[in-house]
């Protein structure tokens, strides 16, 4: 069965610092791999998605990288804003999704 | 566009009640997932639909069922319910399956079996 691990839980940082959430999954033989943020209350949404196939995905302040074969991905963020504070979870697809723990980020004004 | 829709928001139930839970999404999806969040659990899947007419079990499907008798719905039932069922539900769809598409998630249900 696909496990999937996002250290840390929690991380809270100064605006405007860099920063990475990583996530890591103990079957390589995916078909994707995605990065969800999710408020407070709310559902998922979705930020970045990469196949396979590829090594990475960017989409604004944010870029995500797959290492398929040693089953880590890494979402930075850059210039982090208040704004960016939520719960990001990453999942991984095989014949289904399979979703992490999340890492909740705070981002302090 | 709504998008993905869930009714009820909250609710309370008192252990062995039952009630159903309601998904609908405008967007012509084939695939209807429904989903449950714990804490320190991630969201695990329960059912799923590959169109209308079809169900499928995911990784926890004990004490739920669901039917998807049109495209647009997706419904979980809770026949007799249990503390251990209280959870935050989140109900997904998506066009093609988990192997190539993105899901698009509803707001969710707050379920409280007390």
């Amino acid at each position: 069965k696909q496990e999937v691990t996002q250290i840390p839980a929690a991380l809270s940082v100064p605006e405007g610092e860099n920063l990475v959430l990583n996530c890591s999954f103990t079957d390589s033989a995916i078909y994707n791999l995605q990065w969800f943020r999710q408020d407070p209350g709310k559902g998922l949404t979705s930020l970045l998605l990469i196949q396979s196939s590829q090594r990475e995905q960017t989409s604004g302040r944010l870029n995500a990288s797959l290492d398929k074969s040693s089953g880590r991905s890494t979402l930075y963020i850059a210039a982090s804003q208040p704004g960016d504070s939520a719960t990001y979870l990453c999942a991984v697809s095989g014949n289904q999704f399979y979703f992490g723990t999340g890492t909740s980020l705070t981002v302090i004004p | 566009n709504a998008g993905v829709t869930q009714t009820p928001k909250f609710r309370v139930l008192k252990t062995g009640q039952s009630m159903t839970l309601l998904c609908a999404q405008d967007m012509n999806h084939e695939y209807m997932y429904w989903y449950r969040q714990d804490p320190g659990m991630g969201l695990r899947l329960i059912h799923y639909s590959v169109g209308e007419g079809t169900t499928a079990k995911g990784e926890v499907p004990d004490g739920y069922n669901v039917s998807r008798l049109k495209k647009q719905n997706f419904l979980l039932g809770l026949e007799s319910a249990a503390p251990s069922q209280t959870s935050v539900y989140f109900c997904a769809s998506s066009y093609g399956g988990a192997e190539i598409e993105t899901q698009y998630f509803g707001p969710g249900t707050r379920l409280l079996v007390l």
